[in-house]
């Protein structure tokens, strides 16, 4: 599978294969975490949230892992497909009074059959 | 649908003329948001409503900017005497409550092209 350190704005993967994708987040003051897919032409579509007080969240398929020591967070997407080609950003929220998602930058994920 | 509906999907602009831009929400959802998303980029938060209470317009990036929800439901995002900087994809997203611990549900946003 392709994994990456630091955050690359393009992952390509082929069919099958897993995927890491990563992401540094700004403020060691937040405490939720979410991920997004974008596609082509739609708005940003929930994947995943993980809270400051856990360190890995599973879904189906998706894997958030969360390191709060070098802020750093990373999506897992096991046996990547074609209908994962997608923009993926994370984003978070600050504190527990705060409500606007902040956006870190995206990584355009391509997978080939 | 299910899902947060925006409306036009589309808006094409001159410059210098004002517009508006609308959000359904999901049903029951008591907070919304509305973001703006330059080509390329992640969305950048623009302002948020709790029920019909703007309670942080921090993002607006002028005064020509304006934002309501006068129900608590649907929500109009108006943009007075456009330039071309405002072009981008406007984007509204839900959420059940206030609690911060609760994701965003976005719609498809409208693009907005300011000639």
């Amino acid at each position: 599978g392709e994994s990456v350190g630091l955050h690359l704005p393009t992952l390509s993967v082929q069919e099958g294969d897993n995927s890491i994708i990563n992401c540094a987040y700004s403020n060691s003051a937040s405490d939720y975490f979410i991920w997004y897919k974008q596609e082509s032409g739609k708005g940003p579509q929930f994947i995943i949230d993980i809270r400051s007080n856990m360190d890995k969240r599973q879904g189906q398929r998706v894997t958030v892992l969360l390191n709060k020591t070098v802020k750093h967070l990373s999506l897992q997407i096991a046996a990547t497909q074609p209908g994962d080609s997608a923009v993926y950003f994370c984003a978070e929220i600050l504190n527990q009074a705060g409500t606007a998602l902040i956006f870190g930058k995206g990584t355009t994920l391509s997978v080939s059959s | 649908g299910a899902g947060v509906s925006q409306s036009p999907r589309y808006k094409v602009a001159k410059r210098g003329q004002d517009v508006a831009l609308r959000c359904d929400p999901i049903s029951g959802h008591v907070s919304l948001f509305w973001y703006q998303q330059a080509l390329g980029q992640g969305p950048e938060f623009l302002t948020y409503f709790q029920n019909e209470a703007q309670l942080d317009k921090s993002g607006l990036p002028s005064d020509r900017f304006f934002a309501e929800r006068p129900e608590g439901s649907v929500s109009t995002l108006k943009i007075q005497r456009t330039q071309q900087e405002d072009s981008a994809v406007y984007l509204c997203a839900s959420s059940l409550n206030r609690n911060s611990n609760q994701p965003q549900h976005f719609g498809d946003g409208t693009r907005l092209s300011i000639l």
